[in-house]
């Protein structure tokens, strides 16, 4: 059984659309979270969610809305794609708290945006 | 603020070189540190890993790395690197619920 597992792995779509990315975990984790990783390798995180709660918000453009229905759901919707969007998305989670632990990476989304 | 810091950006070895890949962290407190693996198209898989305890860790594929409080690092070690271990290398600091990463470092192993 995939740990974190994200969908879909690969998006090619036109700029201006919508799109959605999914992500679930079935470890049992209270953390999760969005990393956008660049062209250059760069990782950067975009959100974390506590147990259904926002706890991280970095600076991220308006059009990427995050929601979590569940603490083992971390859905990213991104709304007017650019080329600039184009990346790999990667979900993870952690235990959280003062019981962090480390991080369990989904497979990446691989967004392509024309 | 918190930073993590890999000086070497790309590193390119021969087969059965010794690797040593550098990090240091900026943090005050209590520190989790890890090295974390990303093979070509793959995602991020954890290597190691110091919570506490004895600062030499070993972690999977033969890999270790030293933590020295005193010098706020966390190098990576191997003593013979092989052409399956080409990948891009992570260092991570938590600080609590939230993880900051290095840049990468790049290795490319030459048979």
């Amino acid at each position: 059984d995939t740990a974190v597992s994200q969908t879909p792995k690969y998006l090619v779509t036109q700029m201006g659309n919508d799109k959605s990315i999914k992500c679930e975990q079935n470890l049992g984790h209270d953390t999760m979270y969005w990393y956008k990783q660049d062209s250059k390798k760069f990782l950067k995180i975009m959100f974390s969610y506590n147990n259904k709660e926002l706890i991280i918000n970095e600076t991220v453009p308006n059009r990427f809305s995050p929601k979590s229905p569940d603490k083992a759901h971390l859905n990213l919707h991104i709304n007017s794609l650019e080329l600039g969007d184009s990346a790999v998305y990667f979900c993870a989670s952690s235990m959280g708290g003062a019981r962090t632990g480390e991080l369990f990476f989904g497979e990446g989304s691989r967004l392509t945006v024309l | 603020a918190q930073s993590v810091s890999q000086h070497n950006h790309h590193v390119i070895l021969s087969e059965a070189a010794s690797l040593e890949l550098g990090c240091n962290y900026s943090y005050g407190g209590t520190v989790n540190l890890f090295w974390y693996v990303q093979y070509p198209g793959q995602h991020l898989q954890l290597l190691l890993k110091y919570f506490s305890g004895d600062p030499l860790v070993k972690g999977i594929k033969g890999f270790e790395a030293e933590f020295i409080k005193s010098k706020f690092s966390f190098n990576l070690r191997k003593p013979s690197v092989q052409w399956s271990d080409t990948a891009e290398y992570f260092c991570a600091l938590n600080t609590g619920n939230q993880f900051y990463f290095g840049t990468g470092t790049s290795l490319t192993v030459i048979p």
